[in-house]
């Protein structure tokens, strides 16, 4: 089945340091991916959809001067979370929407990141 | 934004025992889907019902959709200790194929 591997799986880093995070679709081609954002015991909240070769598309209130996504390739997607405060610590999470379901995005998610900014 | 709400937040059940989960949403949608999450993994999904659909079956799983009250049940049978996970609904509005997803219910099945 479809694999989407994320990395890395945990990083700690100090404030004002920009991470990079990276998504990969190891075994099909992701034309398009989602980056969602998850804090404890709550709902995964999309940031902001990734397409090849072309700008992401933002969600409300989601800067995307801080959230900087590129989506190179049909296989990659980065996120960098750029001058990272501590309100930016929580578990980020890829996915690619896996082709065979018309009409639907069915999603494969990376095993996501955990960031913590000190 | 949040479309779905699973209900209860919560459930404690025994090994094998039946879990049922609801979820409500909003506005109309094209489908619905269910995924599961491991404490600190990823999402993985579960199964998808479309909105001309009223039940699907995936194993020990039964999902239903009532989209006249814009509900979901996801029933797992005959649970298992390793069913322990949060379990999230997934709905995408008409117009868009995003799904956005509910708080999830946190279910521990106890052996």
């Amino acid at each position: 089945g479809a694999v989407v591997s994320q990395h890395p799986s945990r990083v700690i880093c100090k404030s004002g340091t920009s991470v990079k995070i990276e998504c990969r679709s190891l075994d099909f081609q992701a034309t398009t991916m989602f980056w969602y954002r998850q804090f404890p015991k709550q709902s995964l909240m999309l940031m902001a959809t990734s397409n090849e070769g072309s700008k992401a598309t933002y969600e409300q209130g989601v800067e995307k001067d801080k959230f900087l996504i590129n989506h190179a390739s049909l296989t990659l997607s980065t996120l960098t979370v750029t001058s990272a405060h501590p309100e930016d610590s929580s578990f980020y999470i890829c996915s690619a929407s896996v082709q065979g379901a018309p009409g639907a995005n069915v999603l494969t998610f990376g095993a996501g990141s955990r960031l913590t900014v000190l | 934004s949040q479309q779905g709400e699973e209900d209860p937040q919560a459930l404690s059940i025994q090994e094998g025992e039946n879990a049922t989960m609801n979820c409500s949403y909003k506005t109309s949608i094209n489908n619905l889907q269910w995924y599961r999450q491991n404490s600190g993994r990823g999402l993985v999904h579960l199964i998808l019902i479309r909105s001309n659909e009223r039940e699907k079956h995936s194993g020990r799983l039964r999902v239903t959709l009532d989209t006249s009250k814009k509900s979901s049940s996801l029933l797992i049978t005959a649970s298992r200790a390793a069913d322990t996970a949060s379990y999230f609904c997934a709905t995408d509005r008409e117009g868009s194929y995003i799904p956005t997803f509910g708080r999830g219910t946190s279910l521990i099945v106890h052996p």
